[in-house]
């Protein structure tokens, strides 16, 4: 099974519908954080969280929320999608500063 | 702020072709992470470099940090159509406890 994994895979939706996006983790890290990847912009982190009670904004929190909700469980909201929002977005998890896991991706289209 | 610069961009070789990526920071490297994304999917983490000077192999890809620790390459043998994908170097932000990434280098291996 797979250590980082995140639900759902793929999801269409429409403007202004919220959207949660779930990560779990059973690699046992203190660490998760949230990406979105755009072609030609590389990966951009969104949240990050060093435990369940610290989270933090990356660089492009706007119209973003989340929820760590325990230590292997970390969740992306979008509370009310906008096109633009149209991205592949990954869950990724460390332990300290050593390197990160990532899951296998989210794809979000918003029409 | 520090940011990681990869080239080349993009890159087609004929299959048993040598290459190389490369991975330049415009600050000193902390631990420098190389990862490999097959297009759609999550990143796959390779080798991690942390010392000036390091250099590690796994199967036919080395990875090295120079002396200054400010460039690392990644450097493919012989390649083949299973090496396709999109590589990223990604590093922690120093005076940060963010991750950056470059913008990734893809690559096509033709059979």
């Amino acid at each position: 099974d797979a250590d980082v994994t995140q639900t759902p895979r793929n999801r269409i939706t429409k403007t202004g519908k919220r959207i949660m996006l779930e990560c779990s983790q059973t690699k046992g890290h203190d660490r998760m954080y949230w990406y979105r990847q755009d072609p030609g912009l590389g990966l951009r982190l969104i949240y990050y969280s060093f435990d369940v009670k610290d989270i933090n904004k990356g660089e492009i929190s706007d119209g973003y929320s989340v929820s760590r909700q325990a230590q292997a469980k970390f969740s992306l909201s979008l509370e009310s999608a906008i096109p633009n929002q149209t991205a592949l977005y990954f869950c990724a998890t460390s332990q300290e500063y050593n390197e990160q896991f990532f899951g296998p991706g989210t794809r979000l289209t918003v029409l | 702020s520090q940011e990681l610069e990869q080239s080349p961009q993009s890159l087609i070789v004929q299959e048993g072709k040598n290459l190389t990526i490369n991975c330049t920071s415009s600050k000193t490297l902390y631990g420098l992470y190389w990862y490999k994304q097959k297009y759609g999917e999550g990143l796959i983490f390779l080798m991690m470099l942390q010392k000036g000077g390091e250099e590690k192999s796994h199967e036919k890809i080395t990875a090295k940090l120079d002396e200054k620790k400010q460039q690392s390459s990644l450097h493919i043998t012989a390649s083949q159509p299973s090496h396709a994908g999109i590589y990223l170097c990604g590093a922690p932000n120093s005076g940060t406890y963010k991750y950056i990434f470059g913008t990734g280098t893809r690559l096509k291996v033709l059979a």
